[in-house]
């Protein structure tokens, strides 16, 4: 099965650091999107791109995060610097071009102390 | 924005049970995802739906595209069916492809 491939799957890391999570999409899947995770909140949409342009980051905090797809193999959410509060699981996902079935990464699970 | 409710939020089972969930959304979508959660876990896709019903096995989805209305029904429920489901409406239009997700819901089965 093809399967979209996130990295790291685990990340504790102090207040103010750099974190930077990876999306390997689909080939053939021409939407990614990352979604973060947290009890308080559920599932919200943070940013995704279509043919690799950024459509709609409205829910990033711009001063803090950003997402990048510098290639069609691999997407990019960084934050800069790292909060407490940014501590949820980070889940990219991606669609396909056609079919627009989605498929959703094991996700990033962020911990920051 | 749509508004995604889901019922119940917690529902408990003993295994052999036929069990449904509900979701309502607000505002006319392209297509409505069941998704489902273990703990711990990923998410997996269970259905993509934008009319009538689909079967996977022992689950059924179906969609009132008129009612603005989704049930996920699950027969002959067991216990590794316990999880959070989750319905999630998706856009269309020029922003088609992106997900409003209800609160899901937790289940668990009971041998």
């Amino acid at each position: 099965d093809a399967r979209v491939t996130q990295t790291p799957r685990h990340k504790v890391t102090e207040m103010g650091q750099e974190v930077t999570m990876r999306c390997q999409p689909i080939l053939g899947h021409n939407t990614v999107f990352w979604y973060r995770q947290t009890m308080m909140q559920g599932l919200e949409l943070l940013a995704y791109f279509r043919n690799r342009a950024p459509l709609d980051d409205s829910g990033m905090p711009k001063d803090r995060f950003s997402a990048e797809m510098p290639d069609a193999t691999l997407a990019t959410l960084k934050i800069q610097p790292s909060e407490p509060r940014d501590s949820a699981v980070y889940f990219c996902a991606t669609m396909h071009r056609s079919t627009y079935g989605y498929t959703f990464g094991s996700g990033t699970r962020l911990t920051v102390v | 924005k749509n508004e995604v409710e889901q019922s119940p939020q917690n529902l408990t089972a003993q295994e052999g049970e036929f069990i449904t969930i509900n979701c309502s959304y607000s505002v006319g979508i392209s297509a409505l995802h069941w998704l489902q959660q273990h703990p711990g876990g990923g998410i997996v896709s269970l259905f993509m739906l934008s009319s009538g019903k689909k079967k996977h096995g022992r689950l059924i989805a179906t969609i009132n595209i008129q009612e603005k209305h989704s049930s996920l029904h699950i027969t002959a429920s067991h216990p590794r069916d316990s999880a959070v489901y989750i319905c999630a409406v998706q856009d269309g239009g020029t922003s088609y492809g992106k997900l409003t997700f209800g609160q899901g819901t937790i289940l668990t089965v009971h041998p």
